[in-house]
C-alpha cells in the first residue's frame, strides 16, 4: 500500500530533551516536506527536500533540523524542544514533477512540557 | 501577506444539501496549482481535488467540484448532496510553481453537516 508513515504518532516530552520524528514513504517520491499545524493558523511548512541531500527552509524552520540521506526517509529533529513547538506535525511527499497531490502522513501530536 | 484566504471559519449545512466553501488566493506566478484537503476529527489530511492554473475546465471528483474563477482569484469548493461524514475541517492550498513547490495553506473552514 502506498503510504507515508510517521513515528511516533503521539509524544509528550520535556523542554530541552532532543527528539526525532521519523518519516518514511514507499512511493519513490522525490519531494518531501514537514508541516506543523496549529489552531487558527492552518498548516505551515517547516522544511522541504527536493531530493536526496537537498533540503531547504520553509516558512517556520527555527528550532528544527532535517536530513535526507535516503530517498524514502526525511526525519525531523528537534535539538532542544520548547513549549512553543507543541503542535501537530505532518510529513508529506509527492513526485518531483508538477501537478501532483501531496500525500500526507497520519500526523504526530507533540507536547513539550 | 496571506496567500490563501478562507473567510468562513465555520459553516453548517443540512444533509443532502449542497455547500460552497470559499477560497481566494494571491499570486503573481502564472503557473500554480490549487488543492483542497479534508481533515476529519481523526486528524489525517485527505486530498479531495486539484485545479491547475492552465486548466480550462473546472475540476470535479465525484461529489466535489472546484469553482475556479481565475480573474477573481477564487477557487471555491462545492460539495453536492452533503453527507454526515462530510463534517470536517477543509483546507484550501496553493502551490506556486516558481517558488519552491511548497503548499501554502489557508486557515481552514470547519463544516458541520446536520441531519
Amino acid at each position: 500500500e502506498a503510504q507515508v508513515t510517521q513515528n511516533p504518532r503521539y509524544l509528550i516530552t520535556v523542554t530541552g530533551k532532543k527528539l526525532t520524528v521519523t518519516c518514511s514513504q514507499n512511493m519513490n517520491h522525490e519531494y518531501m516536506s514537514w508541516y506543523r499545524q496549529d489552531p487558527g493558523l492552518g498548516l505551515r511548512q517547516i522544511y522541504y527536500s527536493m531530493n536526496v541531500e537537498v533540503t531547504d527552509k520553509g516558512d517556520v524552520p527555527e528550532g528544527y533540523k532535517v536530513s535526507r540521506k535516503e530517498k524514502r526517509n526525511f526525519p525531523l529533529i528537534l535539538e532542544s524542544p520548547s513549549p512553543n513547538q507543541t503542535s501537530l506535525y505532518f510529513c508529506a511527499s509527492r513526485r518531483g514533477d508538477l501537478y501532483n497531490e501531496q500525500f500526507f502522513g497520519p500526523g504526530t501530536r507533540l507536547t513539550v512540557l | 501577506a496571506q496567500k490563501i484566504t478562507q473567510t468562513q471559519p465555520g459553516m453548517f449545512v443540512q444533509e443532502k444539501e449542497a455547500v460552497t466553501l470559499d477560497c481566494t488566493y494571491d499570486t503573481s506566478d502564472p503557473s500554480y496549482g490549487l488543492f483542497w484537503y479534508k481533515q476529519p476529527s481523526s486528524g489525517e489530511m485527505i486530498f479531495l481535488i486539484y485545479q491547475g492554473s492552465y486548466d480550462q475546465q473546472n475540476a470535479t471528483e465525484g461529489r466535489y467540484s472546484l469553482n475556479f474563477q481565475k480573474a477573481r482569484k477564487s477557487a471555491n469548493l462545492v460539495i453536492s448532496a452533503s453527507q454526515l461524514g462530510d463534517s470536517a475541517m477543509y483546507f484550501c492550498a496553493m502551490r506556486e510553481d516558481n517558488s519552491g513547490y511548497a503548499l501554502n495553506f489557508g486557515k481552514g473552514t470547519s463544516l458541520l453537516v446536520t441531519p
